[in-house]
């Protein structure tokens, strides 16, 4: 079945400690999103990629980094810099690139991350 | 940039009755038009979508369609039940980046 897979579904992580979340599609979508959700809030865009080692930083980059090595591929790592980590992080991807109406955007489950 | 306004909620309702959820968007030009449904602990799906203006979106009993005029993108269900439960978001969409509104948490009482 093709979608879009995140890993871990919890993650905890002590304070000062740099972590790595997970996301993997195999729906051939070009373009790949995180967003951070915090409880009653909408979504926030963190970074995007259109395409392979090329991205975008979103509304609210500091205290993240991206990479985009492969199209199946688009990791996140929350850096010690980030203030306030604690959230649900979702991915999610798009099949064109570009165009002139939006495309739907599909999700992955998404991980609960804590900082202790 | 774009933004979205959409009650807060939680709205309560009975099952069978009718749900009506308010979006309303301010952005330049005409955006693609999206609801997407969250169930809890999940990710999000997408509900239905318009692209252009006067267009409908239907899915799952679920309505909506673009009022240029107003702005507006109200989501409409005639008959909701208990699995309706859950946050609902608007979201105008321009080339391919999403802006969401902050959802509206619905909860369907038997």
């Amino acid at each position: 079945d093709g979608g879009i897979t995140q890993s871990p579904k919890y993650l905890f992580r002590k304070e000062g400690q740099n972590v790595t979340l997970s996301c993997e599609q195999n729906l051939n979508h070009d373009a790949m999103y995180w967003y951070r959700q915090d409880p009653g809030q909408g979504l926030r865009l963190i970074y995007y990629s259109q395409i392979v080692n090329d991205f975008q930083k979103g509304d609210i980059a500091e205290g993240y980094s991206v990479s985009r090595e492969k199209k199946e591929s688009f990791p996140l790592t929350v850096t010690s810099a980030q203030k306030n980590p604690t959230a649900f992080y979702l991915c999610a991807s798009t099949y064109a690139a570009s165009g002139a109406a939006t495309d739907t955007q599909y999700f992955g489950p998404g991980t609960r991350l804590t900082v202790l | 940039g774009d933004s979205v306004t959409q009650m807060e909620g939680p709205v309560t309702l009975s099952e069978e009755a009718f749900l009506t959820i308010n979006c309303t968007y301010t952005a330049t030009g005409y955006p693609s038009l999206f609801w997407y449904v969250q169930y809890p602990g999940e990710g999000l799906q997408l509900l239905l979508k318009a692209t252009k203006a006067d267009d409908k979106g239907s899915n799952k009993g679920f309505e909506a369609t673009y009022r240029k005029e107003t702005t507006s993108f109200h989501l409409e269900k005639g008959s909701v039940q208990v699995s309706d439960s859950a946050v609902y978001f608007c979201a105008p969409g321009r080339g391919n980046k999403l802006t969401f509104g902050g959802g509206t948490r619905v909860l369907v009482k038997p």
